[in-house]
């Protein structure tokens, strides 16, 4: 079963804007990743947000988590064409084991 | 520096053929190996998962297996192949250990069953 639930499901955006994206999840984790894919290619990871951290950045990516809510939100600031992808939020669930359980992801399109 | 490599790229069988898929990791030692599948349009699933030689954890019952071999090597398998096995196939390999660290992904297969 799936964890993690994103939101919206497809955004399109203007090159420069800002596009958010929204992950809630069901039980308790250890931590929160988020992950991008580009159309019929592997993912990449981009970022991990541990449940004791409130928010993170990585260059033009900020992300934020709050365990009161299960919810976790990717921000990507003046964004390019090349943010043209699909992204996956993934929880590590306490006692999981060494799994991920992925979203089934935000379909990103970035109009130049 | 650590590389993933899977193939085929792509594959087209027919229902009822056997199915073999490789996935090998360079540069780390006693890597957690994945398996993956990806309906189109759709997240992933979790089909196996390895943390050693021999040791397989199966997530969804099903008509595949995987083995590990090697160190490095991870396997996916199918006696017969069925149309719902279509997808895409993912490998992917994270740090040894029991905590769910970052995991770093194959190219992946493009496997259509007609």
């Amino acid at each position: 079963s799936q964890q993690g639930e994103e939101d919206p499901q497809a955004l399109s955006i203007q090159e420069g804007e800002n596009a958010t994206m929204n992950c809630s999840y069901k039980t308790s984790i250890n931590n929160l990743q988020w992950y991008r894919q580009n159309s019929g290619r592997g993912l990449v990871h981009l970022i991990l947000i541990r449940s004791n951290e409130r928010e993170k950045h990585s260059g033009r990516l900020r992300v934020t988590l709050d365990t009161s809510k299960k919810s976790s939100s990717l921000l990507i600031t003046a964004s390019r064409a090349a943010d043209t992808a699909s992204y996956f939020c993934a929880t590590d669930d306490t006692g999981a084991n060494s799994k991920l359980t992925f979203g089934k992801g935000i379909t990103l399109s970035v109009r130049p | 520096s650590q590389t993933i490599h899977q193939w085929p790229a792509t594959l087209v069988q027919p229902v009822g053929s056997p199915l073999s898929l490789e996935c090998t990791v360079e540069g780390t030692s006693n890597p957690n190996l994945y398996w993956y599948r990806q309906a189109a349009g759709r997240g992933l699933q979790l089909l196996f998962y390895s943390v050693g030689i021999g040791q397989i954890s199966s997530e969804v019952p099903q008509n595949l297996s995987a083995s590990r071999p090697q160190d490095r090597q991870f396997i996916l398998s199918s006696k017969k192949l069925l149309l719902s096995d279509s997808g895409f196939y993912l490998c992917a390999w994270s740090l040894p250990g029991l905590a769910a660290y970052e995991q770093y992904f194959g190219p992946g297969t493009r496997l259509t069953v007609t």
